[in-house]
């Protein structure tokens, strides 16, 4: 089924630990970003990318790295994981910022 | 800060009635978007406004660029709409690019 593809759906990390949340759409769209999403706060932008090659921060990006190496893929990487990045995370697609919206399935990730 | 507030935070409401939640923006915008969230966590793209008016089934969407607002309504509720509804805008003229979120307004109808 067409549409953006997040794994993993859960993870425990220890303090320090770094890892890799994948994002892939198979649908060509050029835009692609991450939000976190945690209690009371709404979901907050990390990072996002308007096509392969090109990258840049949003609202919240300490402590996160991203790449866009292909359309398709748009990977989130945390190089220290600290408790205060236990959260949801969504990626999300579009053809362009400004259009429609398809989100992944997100990723429960729990830092201890 | 550009914010997006949103009312009410929650709603308890009975089958059949007539749902209204309503957006609130500071500044302008490209685009004002409605999603839906379950309680198993995924998140769907309800409606995508710049002007005007959108109907979809029972859910209505509007926006009014002059006062920036929007509604929600949702006509002859149902059980099955219980959910977290979520507006969030594309923010006009630079800064970060993508979603600028309200906090969400949790809909529960009760049979």
């Amino acid at each position: 089924n067409a549409g953006v593809t997040q794994t993993p759906k859960f993870q425990v990390l220890k303090t320090g630990q770094s890892m890799t949340l994948q994002c892939a759409q198979d649908m060509n769209h050029e835009y692609m970003s991450w939000y976190r999403q945690d209690p009371g706060m709404g979901l907050r932008l990390i990072h996002y990318s308007v096509g392969a090659g090109i990258t840049d921060q949003g609202e919240v990006p300490n402590g996160y790295n991203v790449s866009r190496s292909t359309t398709e893929d748009f990977p989130l990487r945390l190089l220290s994981a600290a408790p205060s990045q236990t959260s949801v995370y969504f990626c999300a697609s579009s053809l362009n910022t400004g259009l429609g919206y398809t989100f992944g399935s997100g990723t429960r990730l729990t830092v201890v | 800060k550009n914010e997006v507030e949103q009312s009410p935070q929650n709603l308890t409401a009975q089958e059949g009635e007539f749902i209204t939640i309503n957006c609130s923006y500071s500044v302008g915008i490209s685009a004002l978007h409605w999603l839906q969230q379950h309680p198993g966590g995924g998140i769907v793209s309800l409606f995508m406004l710049s002007s005007g008016k959108k109907k979809h089934g029972r859910l209505i969407a509007t926006i009014n660029i002059q006062e920036k607002h929007s509604s929600l309504h949702i006509t002859a509720s149902h059980p099955r709409d219980s959910a977290v509804y979520i507006c969030a805008v594309n923010y006009s003229g630079g800064g970060a690019d993508g979603l600028t979120f309200g906090k969400g307004t949790h809909l529960i109808i009760q049979p």
